[in-house]
């Protein structure tokens, strides 16, 4: 299973765009990444996933370079609503088990 | 979209009792599905790995007697914590996997509380 880093908080501001990044040197050739967002006392909710070059949703894009050891999940001009635990995961249905990393605590200020 | 449920969303109990959590798949079929448990401003902390039919994987240092894990059928698994004490008092999350899928995602339920008196 690929270890994930990601920076433990970061800090923002609404209506900025909020790039988050996170490095996975042991991606195989299998695994997907993906990223899921929590609010307290919730489970991790899906934002986007995917495998190589760049995804677009209606709420991210994920942008993963050619040798895909990192990839950075943006939000565009975020509001007060997107404060939560961001965690990237990395894997593929493969894997038998699914290992969290600590995730990045976003703080939205007004 | 795939829904994943939890019940209770909260429980609290006495010291000494038991407790079962429900984890279901509304609207596909599980093979496999995931028990975590979170303390405050942790991560997940994967418990264990629970599969239609078979036993299931518990991770090192997770008490297989203490937290007993059924998955009787492709839709639902159980998560029993027995003897509960206050130490076990944490936010209980599982997770499915959809057997049709082919990519790596799975489907969250929304959590239960448990708290321990």
């Amino acid at each position: 299973l690929a270890k994930t880093t990601q920076p433990i908080s970061m800090d923002s501001y609404e209506g900025q765009e909020v790039n988050i990044t996170c490095s996975h040197n042991n991606i195989a050739t299998n695994d997907y990444i993906t990223w899921y967002q929590q609010f307290p006392s919730q489970g991790p909710r899906f934002i986007i996933q995917g495998y190589k070059t760049k995804v677009t949703n209606e709420v991210a894009s994920l942008f993963i370079p050619a040798d895909r050891k990192s990839s950075t999940l943006s939000l565009p001009r975020v509001s007060l609503s997107d404060t939560a635990v961001y965690y990237c995961l990395v894997g593929s249905n493969r894997d038998d088990k699914i290992i969290f990393g600590k995730g990045t605590r976003l703080h939205i200020l007004p | 979209g795939a829904v994943v449920s939890q019940h209770p969303s909260w429980v609290i109990c006495k010291s000494g009792t038991s407790v079962k959590i429900e984890c279901r798949s509304l609207d596909f079929q599980a093979t496999t599905m995931f028990w975590y448990r979170q303390f405050p401003k942790q991560s997940l902390m994967l418990m264990a790995t629970s599969n239609e039919g078979s036993k299931a994987t518990y991770e090192q240092g997770v008490e297989k007697d203490k937290f007993l894990i059924n998955h009787a059928s492709l839709t639902l698994s159980t998560l029993t914590v027995t003897s509960a004490h206050p130490e076990d008092s944490s936010f209980y999350i599982c997770s499915a996997r959809d057997a049709a899928g082919v990519s790596y995602e799975q489907y969250f339920g929304p959590g239960t509380r448990l708290t321990v008196t």
